[in-house]
């Protein structure tokens, strides 16, 4: 079955670039989109077909997709962005995440 | 404003039944491929099932393949998750998400919005 790997923990200072990885078999011919999920809340589409952002997403989020990574990058982070992200593909017709970054912003 | 709500999670012993359902609100209901999503408690999301519009076409994690069956009713805006034999690995929160753009190949699908989950605990 298809896999994407995430790294578990990214840290980053408040203000600098965050980049968060999405390992996958040829994911760069498959669309990716990334989910950011706070505690106690459910996930919230912040890049969606690779590059996407939906309306109320901050510009500071960004994606790409290219031969076996995507990559979320939140650039100029700020606290509120601490969250655990999770990327997502489609393998054929059957949904698959990857296990979660947890992003600390210290 | 789109809603989907999800009900029907509880407490039940490892082997038994218990039916999910996701009301779904502020969109065209019929015109949308919904997904069930879980989460176990402290770990990530994992993709359960998902549904056609229609309902004719429906796809499983292997996880769940043979036990949990995915359906829906258009004229009551709601999708259901039959679940049976349960274990206790299906211990999660299951959230219901609307699928957007899940037809264009290669699949371009995404969850825009989700439910506040409901809590299955299987447990003796």
């Amino acid at each position: 079955s298809y896999e994407l790997t995430q790294p578990p923990s990214v840290s980053v200072s408040p203000g600098q670039t965050a980049s968060i990885t999405c390992s996958g078999d040829k994911l760069g011919n498959k669309y990716a989109s990334w989910y950011r999920q706070k505690p106690g809340q459910s996930p919230v589409v912040v890049i969606y077909q690779d590059t996407k952002r939906p309306s109320g997403i901050p510009e500071r989020f960004s994606g790409s997709n290219s031969g076996n990574t995507a990559t979320l990058t939140i650039r100029g982070t700020q606290a509120m962005d601490e969250a655990d992200y999770y990327c997502q593909a489609w393998d054929s017709s059957t949904g698959v995440f990857g296990g979660g970054t947890k992003l600390t912003v210290l | 404003e789109v809603l989907v709500l999800e009900s029907g999670g509880g407490l039940v012993q490892p082997g038994g039944s218990l039916r999910l359902s996701c009301a779904a609100s502020g969109f065209t209901f019929s015109s949308y491929v919904m997904s069930w999503v879980r989460q176990a408690p402290g770990k990530g999301l994992e993709w359960v099932s998902i549904i056609s519009d229609s309902g004719g076409t429906t796809y499983y994690a292997d996880s769940v393949k043979g036990r949990f069956t995915i359906s829906r009713d258009n004229s009551k805006n709601t999708m259901y998750l039959q679940m049976n034999s349960l274990r206790a690995e299906d211990t999660a929160i299951y959230y219901c998400a609307k699928v957007e753009d899940y037809y264009v190949s290669p699949n371009k699908g995404y969850f825009d919005y989700w439910g506040q989950g409901t809590l299955v605990t299987v447990s003796s």
